[in-house]
């Protein structure tokens, strides 16, 4: 069965600080990685994507990837309370054929 | 482009009835995708097509279900008969593999 897994929060953080949100993956032919934001009573949206080691910024957001750890993460900078939702870590195989949602991360941005 | 479109958006019906959900996908995406989403179960993909071809219908939890993509523009997610159980929300995304753009949803509760 292959899994990704997030802890479900919710995570709290203060407004301006910085929000880590991780996610593990249990397919070691997992070759990209998408975070998605949902907000409560909305469909999910596609913030980031990730495909190679490292780290990937856009704007405010920093997607990191390990792939000899199987763990990716997102980094959001100057949390912001609009930044409250659930953020859903997914992945891909290289064969573009098992995409699997993880469970999601609630994210509190406190004012 | 208008997005990814369903109807109904909110859909109720009784046990044992038929329910028929629609789809419209981005035009010029290869792949749609019919996902269920509970407070229990999470974001749960039931079905994907690319270029119109059923994928993975693994996800499809019983014979009381059934999807169909007879073009490019349209797919149809049918329950029958429904039950209880079968409450959620339904979305439908489409995209490029991972890339996905996710639909409005459609809220249906089986009383």
């Amino acid at each position: 069965q292959k899994e990704v897994e997030q802890n479900s929060g919710p995570l709290s953080v203060p407004e301006g600080a910085i929000a880590s949100l991780n996610c593990t993956y249990s397919d070691r032919g997992s070759q990209s990685f998408f975070w998605y934001r949902q907000y409560s009573g909305k469909s999910p949206e596609l913030i980031m994507f990730i495909y190679s080691n490292g780290d990937k910024e856009d704007g405010r957001f920093t997607a990191q990837l390990n792939k000899a750890s199987q763990y990716v993460s997102l980094l959001i900078r100057d949390s912001q309370p609009s930044d409250s939702a659930t953020y859903l870590c997914a992945s891909l195989d290289n064969y573009g054929q098992n995409f699997v949602f993880g469970p999601g991360t609630r994210l509190s941005v406190l004012p | 482009d208008a997005g990814v479109i369903q109807s109904p958006r909110h859909e109720v019906t009784e046990m044992g009835q038929e329910v028929t959900l629609r789809c419209k996908p981005i035009s010029g995406h290869d792949y749609l995708f019919w996902y269920r989403q509970t407070m229990m179960r999470g974001l749960e993909l039931l079905i994907y097509f690319n270029n119109n071809v059923p994928i993975d219908d693994s996800g499809m939890p019983e014979d009381r279900f059934s999807a169909k993509m007879p073009n490019a523009s349209f797919s149809t997610l049918k329950i029958q008969p429904s039950e209880p159980r079968d409450s959620a929300v339904y979305f439908c995304a489409s995209g490029q593999s991972g890339e996905q753009y996710f639909g409005p949803g459609t809220r249906l509760t089986v009383t």
